[in-house]
């Protein structure tokens, strides 16, 4: 099975709330990775967590919060949404061995009115 | 910064035709190249993948594509597509000095006409 899983796969959120966006996998996978994608851009690396260690991108550094509180679950918070936080987020996933070789979800679709 | 840059937002080709999607990247050594496709409605999934050797390297569904140091490309071929090709197709690069982090160029959306 190579399935990750995102929930929910839809999210309207109001502008100063916060929200809140799960992943999991199920391949025993040491790395878990969370992408923001926004139309006609690149999907932009926001945070990845090697076992439990989190690293974070020092652009987004305050704007995301992760946790990871088993192998298998990793999620994404934004403390409090703004316009520009709208956008599809990828989760994916990756056996730190196999470099680039990455296993996404569907994505979260987020948007913040 | 390194970078990866697909030039090309949108093609259009005919079933049965050939197929070169461009990417070009920007790193001072040689990383580890990707492609990654996206079908409608599902996850981005792995293509094919390049770390070092045959500049040449096959993935699935007869892509393949073509590593030039030269030109610091990894251009995307196949040569007689499908309309099942149909999709969104991204390069990708990861680091030597940290392969945890791959970095996407904005894909490129290929329709192919039945």
């Amino acid at each position: 099975d190579t399935t990750v899983k995102q929930n929910p796969r839809y999210k309207l959120a109001r502008v100063g709330k916060p929200v809140n966006l799960i992943c999991s996998q199920t391949m025993n996978h040491d790395t878990m990775y969370w992408y923001q994608k926004k139309p006609n851009q690149a999907p932009k690396l926001l945070l990845f967590y090697y076992d439990k260690i989190l690293n974070r991108e020092a652009d987004t550094f305050e704007k995301f919060q992760s946790s990871r509180p088993n192998n298998s679950f990793c999620s994404l918070y934004i403390g409090s949404a703004g316009l520009e936080y709208s956008a599809m987020y990828l989760c994916a996933s990756s056996r730190s061995q196999i470099t680039g070789q990455l296993y996404f979800g569907e994505g979260s679709k987020l948007t913040v009115l | 910064a390194q970078s990866v840059t697909q030039p090309d937002a949108r093609v259009t080709v005919s079933e049965g035709a050939s197929l070169q999607l461009r990417c070009k990247y920007s790193y001072s050594a040689t990383p580890y190249l990707f492609w990654y496709v996206q079908y409608p409605r599902q996850g981005l999934q792995l293509l094919l993948k390049y770390y070092s050797g045959d500049p040449v390297v096959q993935g699935v569904n007869s892509f393949e594509a073509e590593f030039s140091k030269s030109n610091s490309s990894f251009h995307l071929q196949k040569a007689s597509v499908h309309w099942s090709d149909s999709a969104v197709y991204f390069c990708a690069l990861s680091l030597v000095t940290n392969a945890y982090k791959v970095i996407f160029g904005k894909g490129t959306h290929l329709h192919v006409l039945p």
